[in-house]
């Protein structure tokens, strides 16, 4: 059973335009919610995150947006810059410090 | 400072073989997690320690799999013998894990292992 889920394998958005990642759990222990980004032939690297009591984090160009009661986030890229063409991965905690990752979203951002 | 150290980086055995991962934690992160990923899938933790002790080994399958962390340091992950399933990267990860809640985890670029 997939507690959290990342129905899109893939997403292209043009340089410059803004990119939307989706991401659905089900548990709803889950309290705390990261975006890791993660190159080829690298581990992946903390992007952002967003705790339960929050509906926004925002850093930068990156922003994510948690619906409590939809069970849904989004890590939102504006403006997309070539250089964020990576996988990006949902994962959630609860009370402890184990982390559950969705499948990934492979973004590329093109010219 | 440095970052997680993995090795080797690629490991290619044939089956029923034995093989060892090593992992080098950043220094002064007493937490170090172990997890597979399979190709077109996420991370998943294979166990957990709070330096040598193993807090989470749940998700180990313990009839082919063995890890430790001696000293609360460096850790090894071996398989014995490994199977063609086995083939995936393997990354390490660690955090300080010193307060409540959620610490952050740092991890290594992985060792990707092909059994043939």
């Amino acid at each position: 059973d997939q507690q959290v889920k990342q129905n899109s394998p893939s997403l292209s958005v043009q340089e410059g335009r803004i990119s939307i990642l989706n991401c659905d759990y089900t548990n709803s222990m889950f309290d705390y919610f990261l975006w890791y980004k993660k190159y080829p032939a690298e581990g992946p690297t903390f992007l952002i995150s967003i705790s339960s009591i929050k509906d926004k984090n925002e850093d930068g160009r990156f922003t994510v947006f948690l619906n409590k009661s939809a069970k849904h986030l989004s890590l939102h890229i504006v403006p997309s810059q070539p250089g964020d063409s990576a996988v990006y991965f949902c994962a959630a905690s609860g009370d402890t410090d184990k982390l559950i990752f969705g499948t990934g979203t492979r973004l590329q951002v093109f010219p | 400072e440095a970052g997680v150290v993995q090795s080797p980086r690629y490991k290619i055995i044939e089956k029923k073989q034995p093989v060892a991962f090593w992992c080098n934690p950043i220094s002064g992160h007493n937490t170090l997690y172990w997890y597979l990923q399979n190709l077109g899938q996420g991370p998943e933790l294979l166990i957990r320690y709070e330096n040598e002790e193993a807090v989470d080994d749940s998700q180990l399958p313990k009839d082919r799999f063995s890890a430790e962390r001696l000293k609360g340091v460096d850790s090894t992950l071996k398989i014995q013998p490994a199977e063609l399933g086995d083939s995936a990267v393997y990354l390490c990860a660690s955090s300080r894990g010193t307060s409540s809640g959620y610490n952050e985890q740092f991890f290594g670029p992985g060792t990707r292992l092909t059994v043939l």
